[in-house]
């Protein structure tokens, strides 16, 4: 498979959790996104890595988010203390230095109960 | 602001009844302009990207056109299985982010 994948397709956590998600990108591409979509809406830009480098994070991303991409290959996006407005599918994206090939996994749905 | 807006938010078409979904769009400095189709419960998958006023391409039934302001998406013939979110997404000039509209929600009935 040379899709970006993501683990797990579904979490359900109860408030006050901390959660994991991890993405593997398309081999050759070396930029990784993570973008937040709720139902009805767009996905919406959270942050992205270039090689290992964090180069840009959106005001979504509070503190209780933290994502790493620590060897330039797969990502993590840790929530702390979910709270129940994190409840949405969390979608990740890789494309090489062009930014144009912009590639989607099929997301992690995260339930906050 | 960047500002992305599709319309309508929702079509139904009788299968064979051609249309066009619209995407209207305010960036500084357009870098590119993506269509992707989603299903329920799955990730955006990649249709085109258009770069330039003018441009235009195609896939099965489907072409997308851009303009300075907006950009079109002609479905031709639409059959059932054409059914889905089409999402349209701007990316500026000096960032690798997309920004994306609210989609439109089209379902082709046999």
């Amino acid at each position: 498979d040379t899709g970006v994948s993501q683990d797990p397709r579904h979490k359900i956590t109860k408030r006050g959790q901390n959660v994991t998600f991890r993405c593997d990108p398309i081999s050759e591409h070396n930029r990784l996104y993570w973008y937040r979509q709720t139902l009805g809406q767009g996905p919406e830009f959270l942050t992205y890595f270039q090689n290992e480098a964090q180069l840009e994070k959106s005001r979504l991303l509070s503190d209780r988010f933290s994502a790493e991409r620590p060897k330039g290959s797969f990502s993590t996006l840790e929530i702390q203390r979910t709270e129940q407005g994190d409840s949405a599918m969390y979608l990740c994206a890789s494309s090489t230095r062009t930014g144009w090939d912009y590639t989607f996994g099929s997301g992690t749905r995260l339930t906050v109960v | 602001e960047d500002q992305v807006t599709q319309s309508p938010e929702a079509l139904r078409l009788q299968e064979g009844e051609s249309s066009s979904l619209n995407c209207s769009y305010t960036v500084s400095g357009l870098r590119g302009l993506f269509w992707y189709r989603q299903d329920p419960g799955k990730g955006p998958e990649f249709l085109f990207t258009l770069y330039s006023a003018g441009e235009e391409k195609e896939k099965e039934r489907l072409k997308a056109t851009l303009t300075k302001k907006e950009s079109f998406l002609h479905i031709t013939a639409p059959k059932p299985e054409d059914s889905a979110t089409y999402l349209c997404a701007v990316q500026e000039g000096n960032t690798d982010k997309l920004i994306f509209g609210t989609g439109t929600r089209l379902q082709v009935f046999p």
